[in-house]
């Protein structure tokens, strides 16, 4: 069963803009782990931002945050003031407790940045 | 640089050829991962060391495919007979096993292409 969905293949946005890439995960796990992850052009894949289930607050990292609704099982990755430098594949990815040690990812988004 | 690396970045095989693929992890780390992704997809797990142990491996890993991770420290994974499906970037990860947000820090990958 798919555990991560990520239902924008692609994304446009203006640059100086904000944008919200969206994540749905699957868990019955009351402990789980999200992270955003972006993979630019060169391949190496780059953490952005983590937000634990136990987490009372949406996660903040610079200019990314997370809108975490946990009752509908969403992870939304919102990046505000868009430079051209973010144009990347993100990707949303859940770790399960502890007993997977795996990071599932989903199909990724395109996020393109226009001047 | 201190961050993960991998060996080759690039290869190219005849299929049929073995290809063995190594990467060097954060040296305090003592997780390492081993992904696999293709055009258009998200990672995809294939194994996970702790320490020198492996301790989880994907159905992916078929019996051509075989990982080691010798003294705990660097990594190879060995593709046998490969075959024109292993084409893909395969990435290497690596992690402090603590609790909490164990972020996952991934090499540039190595593409491998079977013609």
């Amino acid at each position: 069963a798919q555990k991560i969905t990520q239902t924008q293949p692609g994304m446009f946005v203006q640059e100086k803009e904000a944008v919200t890439l969206d994540c749905t995960y699957d868990t019955s796990d009351p402990s789980y782990g999200l992270f955003w992850y972006k993979q630019p052009s060169s391949g190496e894949m780059i953490f952005l931002i983590y937000q634990g289930s136990y987490d009372q607050q949406n996660a903040t990292e610079g200019r990314y945050s997370l809108n975490f609704q946990k009752a509908r099982k969403s992870a939304n990755l919102v990046i505000s003031a868009s430079q051209l430098g973010d144009s990347a594949m993100y990707f949303c990815a859940m770790r399960e407790g502890d007993r997977h040690n795996d990071m599932r990812f989903g199909a990724g988004t395109r996020l393109t940045v226009k001047p | 640089d201190t961050g993960v690396s991998q060996d080759p970045r690039h290869k190219i095989t005849k299929r049929g050829q073995n290809v063995t693929l190594r990467c060097d992890p954060i040296s305090e780390h003592n997780r390492l991962y081993w992904y696999r992704q293709t055009l258009g997809q998200g990672p995809e797990f294939l194994t996970y060391f702790q320490n020198e142990a492996q301790l989880e491996k994907s159905r992916l890993l078929s019996d051509r495919f075989s990982a080691e991770r010798p003294k705990g420290s660097f990594s190879t994974l060995e593709i046998q007979r490969t075959e024109q499906g292993d084409s893909a970037m395969y990435l290497c990860a690596s992690s402090l096993g603590t609790s909490g947000k164990r972020e996952l820090f991934f090499g540039e990958g190595s593409r491998l292409t079977v013609l």
